[in-house]
């Protein structure tokens, strides 16, 4: 079984400020990582993700992440942000059986001006 | 242009009604989705469709069918709708296999 854990159910920063969201996940072998982004009254799409070699990832708009095996983590971090990051941000999870996604919670981020 | 449509965007239903969900895609992907989204829960699998009439229950099938009778049309039916079935509703499509989801902007569903 696979489980996608978001701690963080909102997050506000400063616009300019650097950031971080956490994701940690559960599953039996090494899994395909993803962050998804969705904005108000929109489907999610798709910001990046890891299906192996080099842990950090770059996403768009000036988004990474990077998987840590001895964390079960894959935390998303962005150096400066902007007011229309703010949305709705979702981690998920698929441990390669099939195309199924588990996602997180989701961490919804205000910037503030 | 390669996208995920859901029809209809809003719909208010009474408890009790039939309740009919499309969604259409034209990328011809063989795996369709259709999860749920409440708040603070995520999404929540439905039901997974590998393709025409190959369909697969997913975490929370209760109170809910499917129907997928050509690759690129899959719907969402809830039998006598229930106001717990209220809900934002999202369709997505993806290649066999493969996890990259296209999504639809959803339907948000007011069960009264």
């Amino acid at each position: 079984a696979q489980s996608v854990t978001q701690p963080d159910a909102r997050v506000t920063v400063s616009e300019g400020a650097s950031l971080q969201l956490r994701c940690k996940y559960s599953s039996s072998v090494t899994p395909y990582l993803f962050w998804y982004v969705q904005y108000p009254r929109q489907g999610l799409q798709l910001l990046l993700k890891y299906y192996s070699g080099d842990p950090v990832v770059q996403g768009v708009n000036g988004f990474e992440a990077e998987f840590s095996k001895s964390n079960s983590s894959f935390h998303l971090r962005k150096a400066s942000v902007h007011w229309s990051d703010s949305a709705v941000y979702f981690c998920a999870v698929n441990n390669n059986a099939g195309a199924k996604l588990t996602f997180g919670g989701g961490t919804r981020l205000t910037v503030r001006p | 242009d390669m996208k995920v449509t859901q029809m209809p965007r809003y719909l208010i239903k009474r408890m009790g009604e039939n309740v009919l969900l499309e969604c259409g895609q034209d990328m011809s992907h063989e795996t369709m989705y259709w999860y749920r989204q409440d708040p603070g829960l995520g999404l929540q699998l439905i039901y997974i469709s590998y393709d025409v009439d190959s369909n697969s229950e997913g975490d929370i099938p209760k109170g809910y069918r499917v129907s997928r009778k050509k690759r690129e049309h899959f719907s969402l039916i809830l039998d006598s709708a229930k106001t717990n079935q209220t809900s934002v509703y999202f369709c997505a499509s993806s290649l066999r296999g493969n996890s990259d989801y296209t999504f639809g902007s959803g339907t948000r569903l007011l069960v009264i």
